[in-house]
């Protein structure tokens, strides 16, 4: 199956500093979307980014299919955004998770 | 819309014990997912509905997993006869494009 690799694994961040995490994936896939766990467990859908670039407030992201990859941009990060960010590809039906970042935002 | 909702959110539960997990997806999507989240194996997809038709159950762990969509507005997960090792959190998700979660049901067999 497809593989699905992110980084880095882990990332602690002082408040207001910007961050980027990577995804890389093995295979052509339909679409991508961003995901955040945050603390309390709720997976909360960043972006649906199958190409291009999308921008919803400090978080930005960027996929370029082609080169089988995504970013996702943190400017300036609060403590709130700390928990684990998954990338997830779509082949059809099925959404493939990566492992996750989990960021740590610390005050 | 009130996003996907799922009960129970906890459910602690003995060995032997059915267990059913409700979903009530979002309305429009005409797709409905079944998770399962452990900290050994990540999130797991253990059964996709279309259109309230399941087409994909080569997750469900086993026969004591059952899966059903009787409409467009709810699904049920059971198990039956719950094991210790099925202890998870659960996630529904519903899909029209983008895919959102539910809460999630902790689930907890002793």
């Amino acid at each position: 199956g497809i593989q699905v690799e992110q980084s880095p694994p882990d990332l602690i961040l002082q408040e207001g500093a910007n961050s980027t995490l990577r995804c890389n994936f093995s295979d052509s896939v339909n679409n991508l979307q961003w995901f955040h766990q945050n603390p309390w467990g709720q997976l909360i859908n960043l972006f649906y980014i199958p190409s291009g670039t999308k921008q919803n407030g400090r978080l930005s992201a960027t996929t370029v299919a082609t080169e089988r990859y995504s970013l996702l941009y943190i400017s300036s990060s609060q403590t709130t955004d700390s928990g684990v960010y998954f990338c997830a590809v779509e082949q059809g039906y099925k959404l493939s998770f990566g492992a996750g970042t989990t960021v740590t935002v610390r005050a | 819309d009130a996003g996907v909702i799922q009960s129970p959110r906890h459910e602690v539960t003995e060995m032997g014990q059915e267990v059913t997990l409700r979903c009530k997806p979002i309305s429009g999507h005409n797709s409905l997912f079944w998770y399962r989240q452990t900290m050994m194996r990540g999130l797991e997809l253990l059964i996709y509905f279309n259109n309230n038709v399941p087409i994909d159950d080569s997750g469900m762990p086993e026969d004591r997993f059952s899966a059903k969509m009787p409409n467009a507005s709810f699904s049920t997960l059971k198990i039956q006869p719950s094991e210790p090792r099925d202890s998870a959190v659960y996630f529904c998700a519903s899909s029209s494009d983008r895919t959102f979660f539910g809460q999630g049901t902790r689930l907890t067999v002793v």
